[in-house]
């Protein structure tokens, strides 16, 4: 049982490049998340899911975009990157939005830097 | 829209001392639920203790407690016979209670723990 994990953990890109940071979670949970954790700002929601083939927007959204087209697999896009971009995106995932003890579980994180 | 604050950027704290971490919210809701989260070096967010809003007993876990304060809106996190494995970052989180999941997190709080 591996959690979720996060690919890759870490990368660089220059202004104007696309990536895709991967999400995959092994516990059977309906919804996932993306946050970005910046210095002095904790960590704020900029996409999630409530299940498959689903997504919404959350905080931050923009200049990114994401796809669940697999329950266990939530991507995040970069289609071109900003340095305003550079953080540390955390992944999450949770069984559903409404029971009382329902802890999110987290990635490793992916730590991305654009020059 | 609800906020959540952490007003100490750092402490500090002798081995086998006692330590207060502060988290104030802003909430109209009367259905929500807080959360206190660890951050260590790996980046690895870990679930410290969570609180039900309707309960007014404070939640405990170990050597960690929190003095939930409804009508002041505080949620403090009191970590007793500090280790020097406490040492991380720590969040206050919040969520509405309902079918979302959507966590809120404070600006962090970075406790030194000195041998």
């Amino acid at each position: 049982n591996a959690g979720v994990t996060q690919t890759p953990k870490f990368r660089v890109l220059k202004t104007g490049q696309s990536m895709t940071l991967l999400c995959a979670q092994d516990m059977n949970h309906e919804y996932m998340y993306w946050y970005r954790q910046d210095p002095g700002m904790g960590l704020r929601l900029i996409h999630y899911s409530v299940g498959e083939g689903t997504t919404a927007k959350g905080e931050v959204p923009d200049g990114y975009n994401v796809s669940r087209l697999k329950k266990q697999n939530f991507l995040l896009g970069l289609e071109s990157a900003a340095p305003s971009q550079t953080s540390v995106y955390f992944c999450a995932s949770s069984y559903d939005g409404g029971r009382a003890y329902n802890e999110q579980f987290f990635g490793p994180g992916t730590r991305l830097t654009v020059l | 829209a609800q906020t959540v604050t952490q007003s100490q950027p750092e402490m500090s704290v002798q081995e086998a001392e006692t330590v207060t971490l502060s988290c104030t919210y802003d909430t109209s809701e009367s259905d929500y639920y807080l959360f206190w989260y660890k951050q260590p070096p790996s980046r690895q967010m870990i679930l410290v203790i969570r609180q039900e809003a309707y309960k007014q007993q404070n939640a405990t876990e170990n050597r960690f407690s929190v003095n939930f304060q409804k009508a002041a809106k505080s949620f403090s996190l009191k970590i007793s016979d500090s280790q020097l494995g406490d040492a991380a970052m720590y969040f206050c989180a919040y969520r509405r209670g309902g079918a979302t999941n959507k966590l809120i997190f404070g600006t962090g709080t970075l406790l030194a723990v000195q041998p």
